[in-house]
């Protein structure tokens, strides 16, 4: 059974920084592309970024360029955002995503002082 | 790539079919042939499960009460009869480019 279970979400002020995990299981890890896509409250999914399966490709939206870096850890079977500079409007629920198809459950992230 | 959806809402009668409109503001043709919208329904307090690929493919487990069509820039979801676990928010996405999704329609029961 396909897994991906997020962690690392929570408050913190702006300007601040966070770091998600993804944790994969039940799929071969190192083949699959990887996103992230989050969901602010009461509205739509957008899509933050992703990755390629062995790192060396990345895209992001325009509005995390410069503050957010997606990172995979193929040993680990892990996905990771490094979010810096955090604004209030990147108040979302965050997913980690395998390809198209198959999501995790999400974690918070707050951005309030 | 801009993606819009309609309606914004759609109340069903169970039993009765829905139909969801995605325009795209660019061909989703790949040059495989192949065209790159998706459809995904997020049911009240879950994650977005996929339903549809690449147009008119169901995903696994997906019922066959749900089809899609469509090319270029114009793609329909179709429900031919709605019952109350279909229940949700509706959103055609692209990966032709960086991915984007349509707004979403939320889809009840009457």
């Amino acid at each position: 059974e396909v897994q991906l279970v997020e962690s690392g979400g929570g408050l913190v002020q702006p300007g601040g920084s966070l770091r998600l995990s993804c944790a994969a299981s039940g799929f071969t890890f190192t083949i699959n592309w990887m996103s992230w896509v989050r969901q602010a409250p009461g509205k739509g999914l957008e899509w933050v970024a992703n990755i390629n399966p062995d790192g060396s490709e990345k895209y992001y939206v325009d509005s995390v360029k410069g503050r957010f870096t997606i990172s995979r850890d193929n040993a680990k079977n892990s996905l990771y955002l490094q979010m810096n500079s955090l604004r209030a409007e990147d108040t979302a629920v965050y997913y980690c995503v395998r390809g198209i198809d198959q999501w995790g459950q999400g974690t918070l992230v707050t951005v309030s002082p | 790539i801009v993606m819009t959806q309609t309606p914004l809402s759609l109340s069903v009668t169970p039993g009765q079919p829905a139909s969801i409109s995605c325009k795209s503001s660019q061909s989703l043709l790949r040059s495989d042939g192949k065209t790159s919208l998706s459809w995904y329904l997020q049911k009240p307090g879950q994650p977005p499960q996929l339903l549809i690929y690449e147009v008119s493919n169901r995903f696994s487990g997906v019922s066959d009460r749900f089809s899609g069509s469509g090319s270029g820039t114009d793609f329909t979801l179709k429900i031919s009869r709605v019952e109350a676990e279909d229940v949700g928010v509706y959103y055609c996405m692209q990966d032709l480019q960086l991915p984007t999704f349509g707004g979403g329609t939320k889809v009840d029961i009457k």
